[in-house]
């Protein structure tokens, strides 16, 4: 089955840990992205990467780093830098962004839930 | 101002009901529009896209763009209890693709 997955579904971080979230698809798409979600509120972009070995920083990528080593892979390593890092954290990935017509529909994973101890 | 905007609800509507959501959007050049579903604690998936003016139905749903007044809408007919979710409107700002999310309208469907 084609799809995205994340893991840990649920994660706790201590106060000055860095951890990491993973991200995979075998969708063969072009594009991976890193939304924040917090309650109530949309999705924010914290990093995204258009192909390999390159990405670029979203809205609030401060106290967040990825790399893109591999088309299937994005991981997200959330940093002690990051104050308040307890939230809902979905990766998404898309075919083509910037091109209309479907290929920069977004596809989601199914998150991965941090909390801050 | 944000970008894009929702009413975040809550949405209350009688089973079998018409439930109407509306965003509204602040890019002119914005050129791809989506629907997303969102329930509690889980991931989005998508419902719809739209590229052009007019209505696009699929199934159930119905969504509606109009570029000149800069608001996309989404109907769902016959609204079903597992309508009950909130739904995130997503637009495309720049030519990369970013997409810029409302913070959704949470939707209740009551028997």
């Amino acid at each position: 089955d084609g799809g995205i997955t994340q893991s840990p579904k649920y994660l706790f971080r201590k106060e000055g840990q860095n951890v990491t979230l993973s991200c995979e698809q075998n969708l063969n798409h072009d594009a991976m992205y890193w939304y924040r979600q917090d309650p109530g509120q949309g999705l924010r972009l914290i990093y995204y990467s258009q192909i390999v070995n390159d990405f670029q920083k979203g809205d609030i990528a401060e106290g967040y780093s990825v790399s893109r080593e591999k088309k299937e892979s994005f991981p997200l390593t959330v940093t002690s830098a990051q104050k308040n890092p307890t939230a809902f954290y979905l990766c998404a990935s898309s075919i083509s962004p910037g091109r209309k017509g479907g290929t920069d529909t977004q596809y989601f994973g199914p998150g991965t839930r941090l909390t801050v101890l | 101002q944000k970008e894009v905007e929702q009413n975040s609800g809550p949405l209350s509507v009688p089973e079998g009901a018409i439930a109407s959501l509306n965003c509204t959007y602040s890019d002119r050049v914005s050129q791809s529009f989506f629907w997303y579903r969102q329930y509690s604690g889980k991931s989005p998936e998508l419902i719809m896209s739209i590229y052009s003016n007019g209505d696009k139905e699929d199934g159930r749903f119905t969504a509606q763009l109009n570029k000149a007044s800069q608001y996309v809408s989404l109907l769902i007919r016959d609204s079903q209890p597992s309508d009950s979710a909130t739904y995130l409107c997503a637009v495309v700002t720049d030519s990369w693709g970013k997409f810029q999310f409302g913070a959704g309208t949470q939707v209740v469907v009551t028997p």
